[in-house]
């Protein structure tokens, strides 16, 4: 199964209130990824985790936060959405330690700030 | 800054024909470059992928072409088909880098029966 899976897959939230969003694999990947992809633009990296580390990259180390309370899960934390924030939201997976390296996306999140 | 282009935004060809998608790259650090494919409600899924020590690289009706000295590639997809219609996305990966894919903007392709 090179299923991922993203909760919910539409989400409307109002601006200042806080946003989770919800990814699972069940590879067994080492690495859990978040990106964010606005209409005619490149999916954007957001941070990603390798095995219990997370790293975030530097434009977005602020707004973002993330928790992988096990290998399979992983979150994406927004405190206090903006109009800006309105995207969709890719998770993916890989398995970098051991070699292969290929991402598998979930289906996303379509994220909508009012 | 964009370290990965795709030329065009959309692309148009009629069934049967090749349709050729380009890509260009900054970094010359990439060493890997895979072409996602997304279908519309579903995630990008792995079409096809080169290494820089490859100037070509088959599989079935899609290949890449590939010219590291002018930091530029091109998928092209031979015998278009109408289920061919997607979005196409360019990566790139420098081996060093950990997880870190840069994606291109896309190229939504039509494929016109």
């Amino acid at each position: 199964d090179t299923t991922v899976k993203q909760n919910p897959r539409y989400k409307l939230a109002r601006v200042g209130k806080p946003v989770n969003l919800i990814c699972s694999q069940t590879m067994n990947h080492d690495t859990m990824y978040w990106y964010q992809k606005k209409p005619n633009q490149a999916p954007k990296l957001l941070l990603f985790y390798y095995d219990k580390i997370l790293n975030r990259e530097a434009d977005t180390f602020e707004k973002f936060q993330s928790s992988r309370p096990n290998n399979s899960f992983c979150s994406l934390y927004i405190g206090s959405a903006g109009l800006e924030y309105s995207a969709m939201y890719l998770c993916a997976s890989s398995r970098e330690g051991t070699g292969g390296k290929e991402q598998y996306f979930g289906p996303g999140t379509r994220l909508t700030v009012l | 800054q964009q370290q990965v282009r795709q030329s065009s935004q959309s692309l148009t060809v009629w069934e049967g024909e090749t349709a050729i998608l380009n890509c260009s790259y900054e970094n010359s650090a990439f060493d890997y470059f895979p072409w996602y494919q997304q279908f519309p409600g579903e995630g990008p899924a792995l079409l096809i992928a080169i290494r820089s020590v490859s100037d070509k690289k088959e599989d079935g009706r899609f290949t890449i072409f590939f010219n590291k000295r002018e930091k530029n590639l091109s998928l092209h997809i031979k015998d278009s088909q109408p289920g061919d219609s997607a979005t196409y996305f360019c990566a790139a990966k420098a081996g060093s880098a950990l997880g870190r894919l840069h994606f291109g903007a896309g190229t939504q392709l039509i494929v016109i029966p």
